[in-house]
């Protein structure tokens, strides 16, 4: 069973940067995307970007210039770089895999269980 | 981008009913839509994908149609276990991937 967990500061100060990782187990972090999504307090989801395990990346453009994500398959871990945070940047942040079978077949079957990021100082 | 659009936002239901739940993107997405349940503290849990596949382990009662832009999630017979938020999610652009809004499904 694939199990995903999330790590980092819970508290980042206004104009730093937030820096969280994922961590895979029960499997194999190779051949497949990895996503970060973000959900504000009582609000919906927000995709944040993706990185496959070569290391190609795609960003949502509304967080493309303060996004920056890598990936360590040596460790079954990739993370995930936010700058300059601001409070509109506190949330529950998500690491996901993305399945992608082709024909229709592409979403996200396991999730981590979340870590609250607080932008404050 | 591609906006997904979810109706209703809430919805009062009761224990046995039938319920559906909408969801509508703003150009055509063929059958990349996946929809999702979310329990209060918890992550999103997939429910279905391509439109209309049930995810492993997910309960029948669990249904999805639709292709284009239009599309349904059903309830055929609501459970207690039931009552939570559920997303639309729409997996045909890269970037971006987008969620609905979120329907709140609350027990009447």
């Amino acid at each position: 069973q694939v199990q995903l967990q999330e790590s980092g500061p819970g508290l980042v100060k206004p104009s730093e940067t937030l820096s969280l990782t994922c961590t895979v187990s029960g499997g194999s972090i190779s051949s497949y995307y990895w996503s970060w999504i973000r959900q504000p307090a009582g609000k919906g989801l927000e995709w944040i970007g993706r990185i496959y395990t070569s290391g190609s990346t795609n960003y949502n453009p509304s967080l493309k210039s303060r996004v920056t994500m890598s990936v360590d398959t040596s460790k079954n871990q990739f993370s995930l770089k936010l700058s300059s945070v601001t409070a509109a940047d506190t949330a529950v942040y998500y690491c996901a895999r993305e399945l992608d079978y082709g024909d229709y077949e592409d979403y996200f079957d396991y999730w981590g269980q979340g870590t609250l990021v607080t932008v404050s100082s | 981008d591609i906006q997904m659009t979810q109706s209703p936002s809430s919805l009062s239901a009761s224990v046995g009913d039938r319920v559906t739940i909408t969801c509508r993107a703003s150009q055509s997405i063929s059958s990349y839509l996946n929809w999702y349940q979310q329990k209060p503290g918890k992550a999103p849990k997939l429910l279905i994908y391509a439109a209309s596949s049930l995810q492993s382990g997910v309960p029948s009662r669990f249904s999805g149609s639709g292709s284009g832009t239009d599309f349904t999630l059903t309830i055929s017979s609501l459970q207690p276990e039931d009552f939570a938020t559920y997303y639309c999610q729409q997996s045909y652009s890269t970037p971006p991937y987008s969620f609905g809004q979120g329907t709140k499904l609350e027990i009447k």
